[in-house]
């Protein structure tokens, strides 16, 4: 049973630049979550897709947009990159809300370097 | 809102000894309380759970019971290893307002020597 997958692994873009990050669930899963996970700090929730929708968002600028498909992968992307966009981000799966246990299963993340 | 507070560390131990992380939190619903762990350079791994009051999560040799009096779930292991080794973060999530997005503590770093 393959986990919750991400690509790439490492990333380095320039300031102003754009990115697009890319997960696949764990199996059985439908529900995607996003965290951007600074040093030193924990998760910070970005935003989680349900059936192809943005259903819940943190504190995050629009330039922080997402997509989920219809076999529940997901893509995050940043526009206009700055520095302080440099983290490990997060993605994690879930069940439907509402049709099980609230756990959710991380990924290994795609750390960005922004310079 | 929610929050969740854990001890600062790092905190250090010896090999075989006992470990107790702190956490605390703030909840307008119930609840449901989780460690995670993150080893380095990895993404964070569902250490163990607990859903109402009074139930005891265990894993690996780790523990933590639900105290919905103290609002605590404090993190405990008879003997770390060295191997134990990463840092360590405590969750919430509840379903206040439909949402079930965890709030994580910051993280507390358990560094074991031989």
């Amino acid at each position: 049973d393959a986990g919750v997958t991400q690509s790439p692994t490492h990333l380095i873009k320039t300031r102003g630049q754009q990115v697009t990050l890319r997960c696949s669930p764990k199996s059985g899963h439908d529900t995607v979550s996003w965290y951007q996970q600074a040093l030193g700090q924990g998760p910070q929730f970005i935003f989680q897709y349900y059936e192809e929708e943005e259903r819940q968002r943190g504190n995050f600028p629009d330039r922080f947009s997402g997509h989920q498909f219809p076999n529940y992968s997901s893509e995050l992307n940043v526009n206009a990159l700055l520095l302080g966009d440099s983290a490990l981000y997060l993605c994690a799966s879930s069940v439907t809300p509402g049709q099980g246990s609230y756990e959710q299963y991380f990924g290994p993340g795609t750390r960005l370097t922004v310079t | 809102g929610n929050s969740v507070t854990q001890m600062e560390g790092p905190v250090t131990l010896s090999e075989e000894a006992f470990l107790t992380i702190n956490c605390t939190y703030t909840a307008t619903g119930y609840p449901s309380l989780f460690w995670y762990v993150q080893y380095p350079g990895e993404g964070l791994q569902l250490l163990l759970k607990a859903t109402k009051a009074d139930d005891k999560g265990s894993n690996k040799g780790f523990e933590a019971t639900y105290r919905k009096e103290t609002t605590s779930f404090h993190l405990e292991k008879g003997s770390v290893q060295v191997s134990d080794s990463a840092v360590y973060f405590c969750a919430l999530s509840d379903r206040t307002g439909g949402s079930y997005i965890p709030t994580f503590g910051r993280g507390t770093s358990l560094i074991v020597h031989p």
